[in-house]
């Protein structure tokens, strides 16, 4: 069974860097899945930010592309998020999110999801 | 990007009831259209993927349809755990979207 597990900073300030990192256990982060990053806020509801594979391939958000930075440790079975320049918008659930490297695919596998608040 | 427009927003019904919501994209999606059931503090769960085939482990009361542009999501005999929020989500192309939800409220 694949659990994913978000860890980071509740508290971030403006203009500053959001950091996150997802550990995944019962599977691989080499396996036939891609990682994703979600957030949802009580603004703009469920938003998706960016997606990796384990071979480095990345895709992001156009929304937020300039500022979304996502990479893997395969060695630690983690991958993590950067999000640069916050301001109060980026306030939000963040859940680390996988689904498999088929078509019509979907996201199977979700973390509890952590709140991030972006504030001095 | 792909807008995915839910309707209703909210929805009052009973235990037994049947309900529908529906899910249209703002262009053609094919069948790549998810279904996502989430209760307060929880991550949201799949229920229904590629428009209609029912996840594993999903009540077979749940059922999918749809195609194209227009999607629909059916629960029949609603039970007290049914009662959430509903959101669809396309995976034609990226940046992936969701709908904005579907509160199921109990009457």
């Amino acid at each position: 069974q694949v659990q994913l597990q978000e860890s980071g900073p509740g508290l971030v300030k403006p203009s500053g860097t959001l950091s996150l990192t997802c550990t995944v256990s019962g599977d691989s982060i080499s396996s036939s899945n891609w990682w994703n990053w979600v957030r949802q806020s009580p603004g703009k509801g469920l938003e998706w930010i960016g997606e990796i594979y384990h071979d480095g391939s990345t895709n992001s958000n156009p929304s937020l592309k300039s500022r979304v930075i996502i990479s893997v440790a395969k060695s630690r079975n983690q991958l993590y998020l950067d999000l640069t320049s916050v301001t109060a918008a980026d306030t939000a659930v963040y859940y680390c999110v996988g689904g498999p490297n088929a078509v019509a695919a979907a996201f199977d596998y979700w973390g509890q999801g952590i709140p991030v608040t972006v504030s001095s | 990007d792909i807008q995915m427009t839910q309707s209703p927003s909210s929805l009052s019904a009973s235990v037994g009831d049947r309900v529908t919501i529906t899910c249209r994209a703002s262009q053609g999606i094919s069948n790549f259209l998810n279904w996502y059931q989430q209760k307060p503090g929880k991550a949201p769960k799949v229920l229904i993927r590629a428009a209609s085939s029912l996840q594993s482990g999903a009540p077979s009361r749940f059922s999918g349809s749809g195609s194209g542009t227009d999607f629909t999501l059916t629960i029949n005999s609603l039970q007290p755990e049914d009662f959430a929020t509903y959101y669809c989500q396309q995976s034609f192309t990226i940046p992936y979207t969701f709908g904005q939800g579907t509160k199921l409220e109990i009457k």
